[in-house]
């Protein structure tokens, strides 16, 4: 089945980068956009950006440009976030989720089970 | 585009009916708008995309309708794993959500 499946959770110190990975399987991980969408702790849902993962394609919300970089190796179909110069309010569960095979104006599933990224000094 | 959903948080009985409203700031471009489903300590699930198109797996007590800014999502028959946080997305302008709407069974 499709599945997507997230690194562990990380704790990292104001300033630090921090890179979450998203395996794909069950699915031709090139044929599908991939999300990412965070969420801070008691709060509602963000998206952050996407990437193509045929050809590496990206664009990033507007709140994340310049401190986010989305990558991806097709070789072991997986994507990665990274999200640099963290502060403590990037304390979020970080989720990557599948879009739409050809198109953008489409909704994510399935989701992977995020990923726990803890910025404290 | 802003979602607002409301009412906040709804305290229901099993068996009744749930009633989630999700309104946006502007029309919400074609039907590209999605309602997730979320448990504590667990990622959303994809309930219906496309206003009212039940995703697979989803039982038909899970309906939505609505065009333009408002849109609702409708839980009939609720049972107590209905116990949730809910979440509209529109997807036609880059990518919103709305703020949640907790669903508590009583």
């Amino acid at each position: 089945q499709v599945q997507l499946v997230q690194s562990g959770a990380e704790v990292k110190k104001p300033g630090a980068s921090v890179k979450v990975s998203c395996k794909a399987s069950g699915y031709m991980f090139t044929g599908y956009y991939l999300f990412w969408v965070r969420q801070a702790p008691g709060q509602g849902l963000e998206w952050m950006g996407w990437i193509n993962p045929d050809g590496g394609g990206t664009n990033y919300a507007q709140t994340f440009q310049g401190r986010v970089s989305m990558t991806r190796d097709t070789s072991i179909s997986t994507a990665y976030m990274e999200l640099r110069s963290l502060k403590s309010d990037d304390t979020a569960v970080y989720y990557c989720a599948r879009g739409g095979a050809r198109n953008l104006d489409h909704w994510f599933d399935p989701w992977g089970q995020g990923t726990l990224v803890t910025v404290s000094s | 585009i802003v979602l607002t959903q409301s009412p906040g948080t709804l305290s229901l009985s099993p068996g009744e009916r749930a009633t989630l409203s999700c309104r946006a700031s502007q029309s919400v471009i074609s039907t590209y708008l999605a309602w997730y489903q979320q448990k504590p300590g667990q990622a959303p699930r994809l309930l219906i995309y496309d206003v009212s198109r039940r995703a697979t797996g989803i039982p038909d007590r899970f309906s939505g309708s609505g065009s333009g800014t408002d849109f609702t999502l409708t839980i009939s028959r609720l049972e107590p794993e209905d116990s949730a946080v809910y979440y509209c997305q529109q997807y036609g302008t880059l990518y919103t959500f709305g703020q949640g709407t907790k669903l508590e069974i009583k």
